[in-house]
């Protein structure tokens, strides 16, 4: 199994410019997570989403367009890339939100580190 | 909302050294996490508790729920220990985190 694969590792925009993240799991995770890891902070949920067709925001979504057509992607789209963008950014999955309680183990990707000019 | 709290920010060690990390967080919780990011950047789940202790390897988690506080040790420290340590708990009891700040360790031979 892969667990979960983000791409691309790197990734340098211009200020207004527009890209796609991906994030893919092949664990048949429900819930899957966007955070972003910026220098002195903590993890800040970008969105997030507890199964195919369910997205909702987190704390930072300003910014930020998700969508869930599948169980196993959960894109995350800059839509007008801006300077304080610049961020790394992960992608989460876990079993899911029913039952759990919050005791289900969360599975990162690799991470994407960010630039924008 | 749960604010999460992580002491020491940083933290260096010579090997072999006996190494605590402390989490205090502020409303009550269904179960606390600690992770680990390494120097590459990857992030991997070290342990999830909700009472007691956990013990793997050479890394111990307590949690102590009417304080809120939890502690993470390392016994015995090497240097392929150095990573950042984070803790993180639920949101209303939900699969949403809210992270520490993280405990940057550095192990020195």
């Amino acid at each position: 199994n892969a667990g979960v694969t983000q791409t691309p590792k790197f990734q340098v925009l211009k200020t207004g410019q527009s890209m796609t993240l991906q994030c893919a799991q092949d664990m048949n995770h429900e819930y899957m997570s966007w955070y972003r890891q910026d220098p002195g902070m903590g993890l800040r949920l970008i969105h997030y989403s507890v199964g195919a067709g369910i997205t909702d925001q987190g704390e930072v979504p300003n910014g930020y367009n998700v969508s869930r057509s599948t169980t196993e992607d959960f894109p995350l789209r800059l839509l007008s890339a801006a300077p304080s963008q610049t961020s790394v950014y992960f992608c989460a999955s876990s079993y899911g939100l029913a039952g759990g309680g919050g005791k289900n183990i969360q599975y990162f990707g690799a991470g994407t580190r960010l630039s924008v000019l | 909302k749960n604010e999460v709290e992580q002491s020491p920010q940083n933290l260096t060690a010579q090997e072999g050294e006996f190494i605590t990390i402390n989490c205090s967080y502020s409303v009550g919780i269904s179960a606390l996490h600690w992770l680990q990011q390494h120097p590459g950047g990857g992030i991997v789940s070290l342990f999830m508790l909700s009472s007691g202790k956990k013990k793997h390897g050479r890394l111990i988690a307590t949690i102590n729920i009417q304080e809120k506080h939890s502690s993470l040790h390392i016994t015995a420290s090497h240097p392929r220990d150095s990573a950042v340590y984070i803790c993180a708990v639920p949101s209303y009891n939900t699969d949403k985190l809210i992270f520490g700040t993280g405990t940057r360790l550095q192990v020195f031979p």
